[in-house]
């Protein structure tokens, strides 16, 4: 899992800012994912991408959006309609039907 | 959709001993049942994983059992250490995708 990186370590939204969150990944995996994880819990589904140009919603896609334009890529918005965006936010990556590797996770913190 | 449920949810043994985590889920089509180890602040790892048409699997110290008929799987560790104290999340999926997690064991393991 060194090949997939997520930036910023932290990052801090104002209310009502949209911020948009990086993962890249250089390890030719054709499937991203994007999982939220809040204080002693377990990790929820944002969304995932399995092939460029498309993603599906996750259990929690409210308040949050995606691109995939690039097989590498596949930044996080989280817009101003995610009401309770403090959490850490991890991204993963692998080849279909195999093992996901995440990365380092981004935390995010309302100012 | 796929529900999974983990016990317990803290686990306290001392180093030598074995540790034991279980995890039932719901939906009998899933196939890829991963583990993971989560120290503070860090990325989740995976430690093992199992697929449906295996019942057990072990590498070293760790070891998964699966039982399809009653949906539930387990994670053995076996003469603990202190580095194993960390957060173990089991998760369920359809070939990789559409993963669920459950909620997280807290090991400690005492010296």
């Amino acid at each position: 899992d060194g090949g997939i990186t997520q930036s910023p370590k932290y990052l801090f939204r104002k209310e009502g800012q949209n911020v948009t969150l990086s993962c890249e990944q250089n390890l030719n995996h054709d499937a991203m994912y994007w999982y939220r994880q809040d204080p002693g819990q377990g990790l929820r589904l944002i969304y995932y991408s399995q092939i460029v140009n498309d993603f599906q919603k996750g259990d929690i896609a409210e308040g949050y959006s995606v691109s995939r334009e690039k097989k590498e890529s596949f930044p996080l918005t989280v817009t101003s309609a995610q009401k309770n965006p403090t959490a850490f936010y991890l991204c993963a990556s692998s080849i279909l039907g195999e093992t996901q590797y995440f990365g380092p996770g981004t935390r995010l913190l309302v100012l | 959709g796929e529900n999974v449920e983990q016990h317990p949810s803290t686990l306290s043994v001392q180093e030598g001993d074995s540790a034991v985590i279980k995890c039932t889920y719901s939906d009998s089509a899933s196939n890829y049942f991963p583990w993971y180890k989560q120290e503070l602040g860090k990325r989740p790892q995976l430690i093992i994983d199992i697929r449906s048409n295996v019942g057990e699997k072990k590498d070293q110290r760790i070891a998964v059992t699966l039982n399809k008929t009653a949906k539930h799987f387990s994670l053995h560790i076996t003469e603990t250490q202190p580095e194993d104290s960390a957060v173990y999340f089991c998760a369920a999926s359809l070939y990789n995708n559409d993963m669920r997690f459950g909620a997280g064991t807290r090991l400690t393991v005492k010296p």
